[in-house]
């Protein structure tokens, strides 16, 4: 079965500085990886997935990750973060379901402080 | 396009009471997804639908009915609420054909059972 390990549950960063969000994710084939945000109180936004190609990938707000299969990570990345990404952080598998459908597994999420 | 809805918003229950969770998706999807979030705990799959006129369990189903209605609409209902159900229920759906996996996510209804 799959799985997906977010090691830091809280990070501050400061306004401007770079991010990185950590992400191991366990499967047995090729992967279907995705970044999820999600703000206080909101649904789920993607940010960016990866199934193949190009193993760094680049997402909206300036987002970016890149796949390591050597290493089982799919690490998010911002050169210079705004106060506007303070928000929870989630790394997904996906997987195809028995009779249809897809399942994601997600991690348990990172939180983004960002200080001014 | 209003990708996909859920209804209400937010909601109160006491314990032994039932009530229905909407979810509604004009994407055309073929596939929709109810899952519950848990502080610490990410999002867990509750029910799925892969396609219209089918259902199975997820990762958590105790507690939990769903009715696919039409390709349109998901419901997912608790029939007898308990506090261990107090939490924020998405609704997602995603086209299989599509190869890639992706979801798309409802705004979410947060839930307290007391």
């Amino acid at each position: 079965a799959q799985s997906v390990t977010q090691p830091d549950i809280h990070i501050t960063v400061s306004e401007g500085a770079s991010l990185e969000l950590r992400c191991n994710y366990s499967y047995g084939a090729t992967p279907y990886l995705f970044w999820y945000v999600q703000s206080p109180g909101q649904g789920l936004q993607l940010l960016l997935k990866y199934f193949s190609g190009d193993t760094l990938v680049q997402g909206i707000k300036g987002f970016e990750a890149e796949f390591k299969r050597s290493q089982s990570s799919f690490n998010l990345r911002k050169p210079s973060v705004h106060w506007s990404d303070a928000a929870e952080y989630f790394c997904a598998v996906g997987a195809g379901l028995t009779g249809g459908g897809n399942k994601l597994t997600f991690g348990t999420g990172t939180q983004l402080k960002v200080e001014l | 396009n209003a990708g996909v809805t859920q209804t209400p918003k937010f909601q109160v229950l006491k314990t032994g009471q039932s009530m229905t969770l909407q979810c509604a998706q004009d994407m055309n999807h073929n596939s929709m997804y109810w899952y519950r979030q848990d502080p610490g705990m990410g999002l867990r799959l509750i029910y799925y639908s892969a396609s219209e006129g089918t259902t199975d369990k997820g990762e958590v189903p105790n507690g939990y009915n769903v009715s696919r209605l039409n390709k349109r609409e998901f419901s997912l209902r608790l029939e007898s609420a308990a506090p261990s159900q107090t939490s924020v229920y998405f609704c997602a759906s995603s086209e299989p054909r599509a190869l890639s996996y992706e979801q798309y996510f409802g705004p979410g209804t947060r839930l307290t059972v007391t």
